[in-house]
């Protein structure tokens, strides 16, 4: 069964940079577009980013755009988010999710992961 | 970008009830509506994909309805397992956007 795990969460001064990772555990990464989303202390979801199956397209949230850059290596089942600029709103817990295709179009966020915390703060 | 709004922002309820919660885009987004349950300190889960594709896995208990800019998530009896905030989000356009939520807990 897929699993997700991220990690590079922590506490980072407004202006500074941090790269958070995704290790998928399945054996089925290459397959998948992959996204970021991230949730504020108390608040809702946000999506942040995606990218393509083979790193060839790569889509962002205005409010990270710039700023933050997916990439993943499918080699080592690895997606990453380098955070460059980091500002207290980014503050939240980021996710990673695989999305799934089911085909005649339809998609859902079926794997996700345990979550990491990055807290921007001086 | 695509607004997205829930309602109710919250409701209480028990256990047994049918429970209906709904979401609006602010323009079209033919079928490409998920919903979705998170529970605190979890990441969320999926429910419903495509608007009325019930996930694998899924008591058939939740079921979701509507095409365009109108939708609906049902449970159609609260179990206790169910309270929890539930997300809509459309993967129709870009950026995806998120509903706001909507928090069910105990009456």
């Amino acid at each position: 069964e897929e699993q997700l795990v991220e990690s590079g969460g922590g506490l980072v001064q407004p202006g500074g940079s941090l790269r958070l990772s995704c290790a998928d555990s399945g054996f089925t990464f290459s397959g998948f577009w992959m996204n970021w989303f991230r949730q504020a202390p108390g608040k809702g979801l946000e999506w942040v980013a995606n990218i393509k199956k083979d790193g060839s397209e790569q889509y962002y949230a205005d409010s990270v755009k710039g700023r933050f850059t997916i990439s993943r290596d499918n080699a080592k089942k690895s997606l990453y988010l380098q955070m460059n600029s980091l500002r207290a709103e980014d503050t939240a817990v980021y996710y990673c999710a695989r999305r799934y295709y089911y085909g005649s179009g339809r998609y859902s966020f079926d794997y996700w992961g345990q979550g990491t915390l990055v807290t921007v703060s001086s | 970008a695509i607004q997205m709004t829930q309602s109710p922002s919250s409701l209480s309820a028990s256990v047994g009830d049918r429970v209906t919660i709904t979401c609006r885009a602010s323009q079209g987004i033919r079928n490409d509506l998920g919903w979705y349950q998170q529970k605190p300190g979890k990441a969320p889960k999926v429910l419903i994909y495509s608007a009325s594709n019930l996930q694998a896995g899924v008591p058939s208990r939740f079921s979701g309805s509507g095409s365009g800019t109108d939708f609906t998530l049902t449970i159609s009896s609260l179990q206790p397992e169910d309270f929890a905030t539930y997300y809509c989000v459309q993967d129709n356009n870009y950026p995806f956007t998120f509903g706001p939520g909507t928090k069910v807990d105990f009456k």
